[in-house]
C-alpha cells in the first residue's frame, strides 16, 4: 500500500530565505508523488507531479521537488519564501494498487509560515 | 473555461438530519472523485467513479454515506442520519482519466458543520 509522512506540521521561514517541506513515501510500486498547496479559503491547487520522468521537477511559482529512490523522499523546495507562499502544502501519492483507480493519498500536511 | 464546482459552499445541519451535496466536475473529465478533509488533517479518499463502470466505494466510512453520478456528469453525495463526526469539507475532483497519475481537478469544497 502507498503511503506519504510529512516530516514537519509547520514550517516557519523569513521571506526571501529558502524552503524546505520533507516528505517521505512508501510504495511497492513505481510511485507517482504530488505537493498541492492549499491557501486560506481556496482550493487545492498542484504545485508539481513526479510521474518517472526527471528526478527533478519543476513546478509553479518557482517551486521545485527532488525524487530520490534511495531515500524514499520527494522534499519540495524554493530558492526564496515569498509571503504569498504561506499557506497549507500536501505531499501526496497516487495509489496504483490493484484496480488502479488514481485516487490521491494526501499526507497530514505542513502548514508553512513566512514571516516579514 | 469553468472548473469544476461545489454546492452548497456551506451547509450547517442538525445532527439526525440528511444532507445532499453537489459536485459538477470539469466537462468531458471521465472520472470523478470525493474526498473528505477534516479540521487539520490531509484529505481521505471517500468513492471514486470512472465513466459508467462501477464505482469504487472503498474509502466510504460507513453505510450512511452513498453518492450516484449519472454518466459523466454530476455526482451528488448524501449523508444519512448525520453525526457530529462528519463535520468536514467535503472535496470534489474530476479527473480527464480514470487510471494512471493524471491531475485531478479540486472543486472549493462544501464545508459541512453538524450540530
Amino acid at each position: 500500500a502507498q503511503s506519504v509522512t510529512q516530516l514537519d506540521s509547520h514550517v516557519s521561514v523569513s521571506e526571501g530565505t529558502p524552503v524546505l517541506l520533507r516528505c517521505n513515501y512508501s510504495s511497492s510500486y513505481s510511485p507517482s508523488l504530488f505537493w498541492y498547496v492549499q491557501h486560506p479559503n481556496k482550493g487545492l491547487q498542484l504545485l508539481l507531479k513526479y510521474t518517472s520522468a526527471a528526478t527533478l521537477v519543476k513546478g509553479i511559482n518557482g517551486f521545485e521537488a527532488e525524487f530520490k529512490k534511495s531515500e524514499t523522499s520527494f522534499h519540495l523546495t524554493k530558492p526564496s519564501a515569498h509571503m504569498s507562499d504561506a499557506a497549507e502544502y500536501f505531499c501526496v501519492v497516487s495509489d496504483l494498487g490493484s484496480g488502479n483507480t488514481g485516487k490521491l493519498i494526501f499526507g497530514q500536511g505542513t502548514t508553512l509560515q513566512v514571516k516579514p | 473555461g469553468a472548473g469544476v464546482s461545489q454546492s452548497p459552499s456551506n451547509k450547517v445541519t442538525e445532527k439526525g438530519k440528511d444532507v445532499e451535496l453537489r459536485c459538477d466536475p470539469i466537462s468531458g473529465h471521465t472520472a470523478l472523485y470525493w474526498y473528505r478533509q477534516r479540521l487539520g488533517q490531509g484529505l481521505e479518499f471517500l468513492i471514486y467513479f470512472q465513466g459508467n463502470s462501477a464505482p469504487d466505494k472503498s474509502g466510504l466510512p460507513s453505510d450512511r454515506f452513498s453518492a450516484e453520478r449519472t454518466g459523466e456528469s454530476v455526482s451528488t453525495l448524501t449523508i444519512q442520519r448525520t453525526q457530529q463526526e462528519d463535520s468536514a469539507v467535503y472535496l470534489c475532483a474530476s479527473s480527464s482519466a480514470g487510471t494512471g497519475p493524471y491531475e485531478q481537478y479540486f472543486g472549493p469544497g462544501t464545508r459541512l458543520t453538524v450540530t
